[in-house]
């Protein structure tokens, strides 16, 4: 099956540092990528959809500046949170679209990043 | 806007018993309706689907699913569950035009023995 992978799991950061998170899609190409922010006993939030080779698209009230996006290639995207701060301190999760115009059939998530700001 | 309501925030059930969650989509056309589980430490797993056609749909470990435009509902339901059942489920609708997909807050099931 389909397989995405998320590194690192977890992260602890001072606050004011910026973390990098990746996510691959293992053995499948994908043109999509979308990343959520999970919170504590709360649903997945969707922040972004990232296609490769171009400028991710954010959800209404995600600051763009805050959470950078690449996804350089068809197998690899990133979200970089900048200056990290406590409240960024949230569980990460990325997915991945294995066919074009079909993401909600073949869309497989990977298995998160629990990130903590200190 | 879409968006998914599950009404039970934690069900408890007893091992052996059954099972039905709720859940109820805000959508103007025929959404996709997706279940996926969350296990502790685990990534989400997808369930089961539903895009068209039969609207009770089949999934995997046993859970089916109703697709019922009249009540905008999509309830997950197992005739028979077991302790490794005990995981967040969330509801999750998308559009057909694009390939985003909207959560629902999640209900925790939790399984007495």
């Amino acid at each position: 099956g389909a397989v995405v992978s998320q590194h690192p799991s977890r992260v602890i950061c001072k606050s004011g540092t910026s973390v990098k998170i990746e996510c691959r899609s293992l053995d499948f190409q994908a043109t999509t990528m979308f990343w959520y922010r999970q919170f504590p006993k709360k649903s997945l939030m969707l922040m972004a959809t990232s296609n490769e080779g171009s400028k991710a698209t954010y959800e209404q009230g995600v600051e763009k500046d805050k959470f950078l996006i690449n996804h350089a290639s068809l197998t690899l995207s990133t979200l970089t949170v900048t200056s990290a701060h406590p409240e960024d301190s949230s569980f990460y999760i990325c997915s991945a679209s294995r066919i074009p115009g079909q993401g909600q059939e073949t869309q497989y998530f990977g298995p998160g990043t629990r990130l903590l700001v200190l | 806007a879409q968006s998914v309501t599950q009404p039970d925030i934690h069900i408890t059930v007893s091992e052996g018993a059954s099972l039905e969650l709720r859940c109820n989509y805000s959508y103007g056309a025929t959404p996709y309706l997706f279940w996926y589980v969350q296990s502790p430490g685990q990534g989400l797993q997808l369930l089961l689907k539903y895009f068209s056609g039969d609207t009770l749909v089949q999934g995997i470990k046993g859970f089916e699913a109703e697709f019922k435009r009249s009540q905008s509902s999509f309830n997950l339901r197992k005739p028979s569950v077991h302790w490794s059942d005990a995981a967040e489920y969330f509801c999750a609708v998308g559009e057909r035009r694009d390939d985003k997909i909207i959560f629902g807050k999640g209900t925790r099931l939790h399984i007495l023995p």
